[in-house]
């Protein structure tokens, strides 16, 4: 079974430039999230996606992050313009109705 | 929204002995709990999981006990190898919510 598959896996940009990250969940996982892990930091969760519908995006800061799910299978996060504080490494995970989240390798961001 | 607090932030314990882990949560509906291992530059992977209609679960050198009236479970790895040396995060979660909040991960070493 393949796992989640995120890209790029890293991605150099400068400040205020857009950037957007790509995932494909496990087959067959109807929740799909995205995170963002800081440096020593636990994954922070930015969105939730049950299907094609964001049923938690509290966290998302969304004058500058959008995210889709069109067909409920893959995703893309997006954010214009990137700012310094955005570095970091953006996970995407899915999970089916057993609870258990699987991880992509990420997206290490980083915005010069 | 649920707080999960972990302890300790670093670890360094001697081949062969055991290592704990202990979280807390805020939550009381929260009913289930996993733990991630990641290491260094790759995704958080599951090593065990426990919910909330059993005390304690163990799996080969790993194990994870929960106690709902203090708010706490903790993980214990006995036998401690150098391959166990990465971070550990716990997390909490609600079935209904079927959303994670993740401590901010212990750094464990194990010395050779």
């Amino acid at each position: 079974e393949a796992g989640v598959v995120q890209s790029p896996r890293y991605k150099i940009i400068e400040k205020k430039q857009p950037v957007a990250f790509w995932c494909n969940p496990i087959s067959g996982h109807n929740t799909l999230y995205w995170y963002r892990q800081n440096l020593g930091q636990g994954p922070e969760l930015l969105i939730r996606y049950e299907n094609e519908e964001a049923v938690d995006d509290s966290q998302l800061p969304k004058d500058r992050f959008s995210a889709e799910r069109l067909k409920g299978v893959d995703s893309t996060l997006k954010i214009q313009p990137a700012e310094l504080g955005d570095s970091a490494v953006y996970l995407c995970a899915s999970s089916s109705a057993s609870l258990t989240q699987y991880f992509g390798p990420g997206t290490r961001l980083l915005v010069l | 929204g649920e707080n999960v607090e972990q302890h300790p932030s670093t670890l360094s314990v001697q081949e062969g002995d055991s290592a704990v882990i202990k979280c807390t949560y805020s939550d009381s509906a929260s009913n289930y709990f996993p733990w991630y291992k990641q290491e260094l530059g790759k995704r958080p992977q599951l090593i065990i999981d426990i919910r909330s209609n059993v005390g304690e679960k163990k799996d080969q050198r790993i194990a994870v006990t929960l106690n709902k009236t203090a708010k706490h479970f903790s993980l214990h790895i006995t036998e401690t190898q150098p391959e166990d040396s990465a971070v550990y995060f716990c997390a909490a979660s609600t079935s209904t919510g079927n959303q994670f909040y993740f401590g901010t991960g212990t750094s464990l070493t194990v010395i050779p």
